[in-house]
């Protein structure tokens, strides 16, 4: 399975400010995903991210408050724009090979707004 | 409508015993993978095992295995000789062919008691 980074790991922000998120991948995967984790609640996707084009968001999510940018196969960055306490979750980027059996997710960011 | 039911918040089980995680499931896609992830306290998600559509026997990894029951749309988990490392959130999660995506169900929270 390939392995998949992020930075920062965690990180504590003021209200109004943003944070950008960045996943980088070992090896090339055909998808890669977002997903926030509210506190004491499962994952949700936030969008899949594009190689080269727009991502494609889930309902309840926007490009104006989760731009993500793919520039290459194994890179991408979500940012979490104009953050507020609720935006308060742990960030996973995953990447999937586009084989049946194969989706697996970065450490995780987990960010505290004030 | 919910997608995957996971009925048991929480469960506890002792050590080198073996348990039971519940998961069903809801899809008229035909072809469709399940997947078992394991959260610790960390965050980051530990992918355990899977088991496709139609796959003709039931998953195996290690300590880990997949009661996987098609006609009753199940997928437990079934962990043997727990040991206190396992104690942990788990996640069941879905993907179907038609939608590349991974949709989780709320999660059971596992403790290993000595």
């Amino acid at each position: 399975s390939a392995v998949i980074s992020q930075k920062p790991s965690r990180d504590i922000c003021q209200r109004g400010t943003s944070l950008t998120i960045q996943c980088q991948v070992d090896s090339q995967v055909t998808m890669m995903f977002w997903y926030r984790q509210q506190p004491g609640q499962s994952l949700t996707l936030i969008a899949t991210a594009n190689q080269g084009s727009e991502a494609t968001y889930e309902s309840g999510f926007v490009i104006d408050k989760f731009p993500i940018s793919r520039p290459n196969l194994t890179f991408s960055t979500l940012t979490v724009s104009n953050m507020s306490p609720e935006d308060s979750s742990i960030y996973l980027c995953s990447g999937d090979r586009g084989t049946n059996n194969e989706q697996f997710f970065g450490p995780g960011t987990r960010l505290t707004v004030l | 409508a919910q997608k995957i039911t996971q009925t048991q918040p929480g469960m506890f089980v002792q050590e080198k015993e073996a348990v039971t995680l519940d998961c069903t499931y809801d899809t008229s896609d035909p072809s469709y993978g399940l997947f078992w992830y394991k959260q610790p306290s960390s965050g980051e998600m530990i992918f355990l095992i899977y088991q496709g559509s139609y796959d003709q026997q039931n998953a195996t990894e290690g300590r880990y295995s997949l009661n996987f029951q098609k006609a009753r749309k199940s997928a437990n988990l079934v962990i043997s000789a727990s040991q206190l490392g396992d104690s942990a959130m788990y996640f069941c999660a879905m993907r179907e062919r038609s939608n590349y995506k991974l949709t989780f169900g709320k999660g059971t929270l596992l403790t290993v008691n000595p």
